[in-house]
């Protein structure tokens, strides 16, 4: 199954760009998505990108891809501090099946 | 309705308690998802259920019993429980089984067991 690896912990300020990453070990994932958890609750899906795209942008949110590096990023410009969450990073579409393999999420605090 | 209810939101239990959590969704999704999290873990599959039949468990021992009693409701029982058991237990949802396109999450039911 789809192993995937991202640092546990950033903290930016208010106002700047903040970058996740997030390494996945199995190339045929077809879907790479980002998922978001606040405090005491579920996770709520952010974005995601097809495996035969490169980059995808959604309002402050930008997603790169790179297949060969199996390496996805997560960047959010003009950080709030209603960003601070764990975000993570699931790969999918491996063996015929789209659920989402999650990887341990990176905790983004923003201080003000 | 975009919302996957779940109920209770903690739950304490003994070790020789059965008890059942909840969950709930009005969005016409057909396959329903539990997925326990341990604290600063990730949340890992327990079971799936696809048009309201089980169609996978994650080997998740049979003191946790899944059941699927209409296409909105998804329950799980719990019975003779280990302390290493609690955990958070999220329900999710998605419209097309397989997990296809998103999985609506709800808030979680937090179990501690004595």
């Amino acid at each position: 199954g789809e192993d995937v690896e991202q640092s546990l912990f950033l903290s930016v300020r208010e106002g700047d760009s903040s970058v996740i990453n997030c390494t996945y070990t199995d190339s045929s994932s077809t879907y790479l998505y980002w998922y978001k958890q606040e405090p005491g609750a579920g996770l709520q899906l952010l974005t995601y990108i097809f495996s035969n795209m490169d980059m995808k942008q959604d309002q402050r949110l930008t997603v790169l891809l790179n297949k060969k590096d199996k390496h996805l990023s997560l960047r959010i410009a003009d950080t709030q501090t209603g960003d601070s969450a764990i975000y993570f990073c699931a790969g999918g579409g491996t063996g015929g099946s789209y659920i989402p393999t999650f990887g341990r999420g990176t905790s983004l605090i923003v201080h003000p | 309705d975009t919302e996957v209810t779940q109920t209770p939101k903690h739950l304490v239990m003994g070790m020789t308690n059965k008890k059942s959590l909840k969950c709930e969704q009005h969005m016409g999704h057909r396959a329903m998802y539990w997925y326990k999290q341990k604290a600063k873990k990730p949340p890992e599959l327990m079971f799936v259920y696809s048009y309201e039949k089980l169609s996978i468990n994650e080997s998740v021992p049979s003191r946790f019993s899944p059941e699927c009693p209409n296409s909105s409701l998804l329950n799980l029982h719990l019975h003779a429980l280990q302390p290493e058991d609690s955990a958070l237990y999220l329900c999710a949802s998605s419209h097309q089984p397989g997990g296809a396109g998103e999985l609506f999450f709800g808030e979680g039911s937090r179990l501690t067991v004595l």
